[in-house]
């Protein structure tokens, strides 16, 4: 079963450029999420996704990040304008439904690792 | 707001001994959690997941306990290999944050032969 793939693996950028990060979820998986994993920090949930709609994007920078997944299967996350605080891995994972109760098992992607100068 | 607290400080430990790290939660009360292991350069593993009214989990050389009276959680590694040595997070979740993840800093694990 192939895993959660992500892509670039490296970029980097000045800030107040903007950057995209790629994500595809595992195949079948309805929910997919994006953290945001600093230096030394444990990773910070941005967004959920169950299919195509949005379910928790309270931490999300919505004045400078945005995320889609259109087709319920990929998804990318945008970054305009950068700052130089926004450097950090970008992770995506998936789950095969939402957590719930029952606890889903997430599964990560490899990360997109972002320096912004 | 909920917290939850690992030890920043590394663990160095020799081979063969036991490898006990610690996850302490405030302010509110886990569902369950969640423990992941992750090496460099990757995405978080899944390991193990406990629920509150579980006591205790095992998977092979692994144990996790959950002490909802100290607000505790503890990992072993029993019988540690040097293949053990990555950093291993610690994830709360209930319904008020309807089941995300909220993850620890992480503990780093070196094991020496």
């Amino acid at each position: 079963e192939a895993g959660v793939a992500q892509s670039p693996r490296y970029k980097i950028i000045e800030k107040r450029q903007s950057v995209a990060f790629w994500c595809n979820p595992i195949s079948g998986h309805a929910t997919l999420y994006w953290y945001q994993q600093i230096l030394g920090q444990g990773p910070k949930l941005l967004i959920q996704f169950q299919n195509n709609g949005v379910v928790d994007d309270s931490q999300l920078p919505k004045d400078r990040f945005s995320a889609e997944r259109l087709k319920g299967v990929d998804s990318t996350l945008k970054i305009q304008p950068a700052k130089l605080e926004d450097s950090a891995v970008y992770l995506c994972a998936s789950s095969l439904d939402l957590p719930g109760l029952a606890g889903e098992t997430q599964y990560f992607g490899p990360g997109t690792r972002l320096l912004v100068l | 707001s909920q917290k939850i607290e690992q030890n920043s400080e590394a663990l160095n430990i020799q081979e063969g001994k036991t490898a006990t790290l610690t996850c302490n939660y405030t302010n509110y009360s886990p569902a369950y959690l969640q423990w992941y292991r992750q090496d460099p350069g990757r995405g978080p593993v899944f390991l193990l997941l406990i629920r509150e009214n579980e006591k205790e989990k095992r998977k092979e050389r692994l144990k996790v306990t959950f002490d909802t009276t100290l607000k505790q959680s503890l990992f072993h590694i029993t019988a540690s290999q040097p293949a053990d040595s990555a950093t291993y997070l610690c994830a709360s979740s209930n319904s008020n944050s309807g089941y995300a993840l909220n993850f620890g800093k992480g503990t780093s694990l070196l094991v020496t032969p």
